[in-house]
């Protein structure tokens, strides 16, 4: 396996469109992490699964924003009626809940959205 | 949640050691690591320290924790051109969510 993986890579849209995203965690990772990092700052939590529940969700997802992880292995990330201010790069995360590894996070190379 | 405060920009020359610092206000944060972030490249994890530790050495790197001050460093020794990327410290409280800083952006002039 070589890491984690998103897709698309790059993301342009309209105002208003939906938009969805894919993350593939590195195989047999139970945890799976979603951020966002605008420019000039660092990753900002949304949301992360444990296997296909979701445990926790920051204040930052919107009512727009909705993240699913049916199978307990890839994860997808939809936003609803984009907005301008939804301009970002969106980064997924795995990481195994084992032993003494569950603590370190493996990051794909995000997918950067652009709503015009 | 966790503030996380990192100063902006170093400018170091090569073989020069770079300390990059990073401040935060929540002292229940068990897990702190240091990230490197290259152009158009996902977050790499270069090093992690827990709370129980007051410093961890990896080859180049030197992690360094003052509890009491809240305050973490990663020192970068021989620092090498490869090395210029924006890094990033972060904590964790419990393991389940995670607090970045702003991002530190290293210039290492050859």
């Amino acid at each position: 396996d070589t890491g984690v993986s998103q897709d698309p890579r790059h993301k342009i849209t309209k105002r208003g469109q939906n938009v969805t995203f894919r993350c593939d965690p590195i195989s047999e990772h139970n945890r799976l992490y979603w951020y966002r990092q605008t420019l000039g700052q660092g990753p900002e939590f949304l949301t992360y699964f444990q296997n296909e529940a979701q445990l926790e969700k920051s204040r930052l997802l919107s009512d727009r924003f909705s993240a699913e992880r049916p199978k307990g292995s890839f994860s997808t990330l939809e936003i609803q009626r984009t907005e301008q201010g939804d301009s970002a790069m969106y980064l997924c995360a795995s990481s195994l809940l084992a032993g003494r590894s569950w603590y370190t996070q493996y990051f794909g190379p995000g997918t950067r959205l652009t709503v015009l | 949640g966790e503030d996380v405060e990192q100063s902006l920009f170093l400018s170091v020359r090569e073989g020069d050691s770079s300390v990059i610092n990073c401040t935060y206000t929540d002292s229940s944060s068990t897990y702190l690591y240091w990230y490197k972030q290259e152009p158009g490249a996902g977050l790499q994890l270069l090093t992690y320290i827990f709370s129980n530790m007051d410093m961890k050495q990896d080859q180049r790197l030197t992690v360094l924790l003052n509890k009491k001050d809240k305050h973490l460093s990663l020192r970068i020794a021989d620092t090498q051109t490869g090395d210029s990327a924006i890094y990033f410290c972060a904590l964790s409280p419990t393991g389940n969510q995670f607090y970045f800083g702003t991002g530190t952006s290293l210039t290492v002039i050859p």
